[in-house]
């Protein structure tokens, strides 16, 4: 089962593009990289999934390796809102969630 | 359309005590997932369920049981609150592999 590895925090403008970066060198072939984020206390929230072709969605961009090794959740023009922690998984059946990258989108 | 519905939302029990915490999803889920988040830390997997009549422990299930006696319900029992329980519990469903989960907004416990 794949681990991730994010970094623990990122710092980010307004106004320009946040890129987050995954690590998840032991994904396997058929498992799908999700991204989600979790504003204050509230429950997580689903973004971007993909399994090896780049993905765009009204939130955000995911950039998948051509090696699935590592992928970079973007978000192209990031606003106060978008200050949250920001969780990248592998899934599995029992989905574990791990500390995160908290991004905080300054003024 | 509900989706992932808690109950309750905030509660305080008295150690010892044991209260059950509900979720109940409408969408025809098979998978739900049991998680508890501690202040400034991660989400921790307690337990699921792929279907009805089948649960599993995740991370931390010490002091927790669950049962999935239908698709739509999946309760969380603790038996013997404790302080170390205070936390914020999510409850979470997805439709089958590889889809994306659906959260409940959380159940916020305190135990004194």
């Amino acid at each position: 089962d794949a681990k991730t590895t994010q970094p623990t925090s990122m710092d980010c403008a307004e106004g320009r593009a946040a890129n987050l970066p995954c690590n998840h060198s032991t994904i396997s072939g058929n498992e799908y990289v999700y991204w989600y984020r979790q504003i204050h206390s509230q429950g997580p929230q689903y973004i971007i999934h993909g399994l090896k072709n780049n993905e765009t969605n009204e939130m955000a961009s995911l950039i998948i390796t051509e090696d699935r090794k590592s992928s970079t959740l973007i978000l192209p023009h990031a606003t106060l809102r978008d200050t949250a922690v920001y969780y990248c998984i592998a899934w599995r059946e029992d989905m574990r969630f791990g500390a995160g990258t908290r991004l905080t989108v300054k003024p | 359309n509900a989706g992932v519905t808690q109950t309750p939302k905030f509660r305080i029990l008295k150690i010892g005590q044991s209260m059950t915490l509900q979720c109940a999803q409408d969408m025809n889920h098979n998978y739900m997932y049991w998680y508890r988040q501690d202040p400034g830390m991660g989400l921790k997997l307690i337990y699921y369920s792929v279907g009805a009549g089948i649960t599993d422990k995740g991370e931390v299930p010490n002091g927790y049981n669950v049962s999935r006696s239908t698709t739509e319900d999946f309760p969380l029992r603790l038996e013997l609150a404790a302080p170390s329980q205070t936390s914020v519990y999510f409850c979470a469903s997805t439709g089958q592999a590889n889809q994306p989960q659906h959260f409940g907004d959380g159940t916020r416990l305190s135990i004194l």
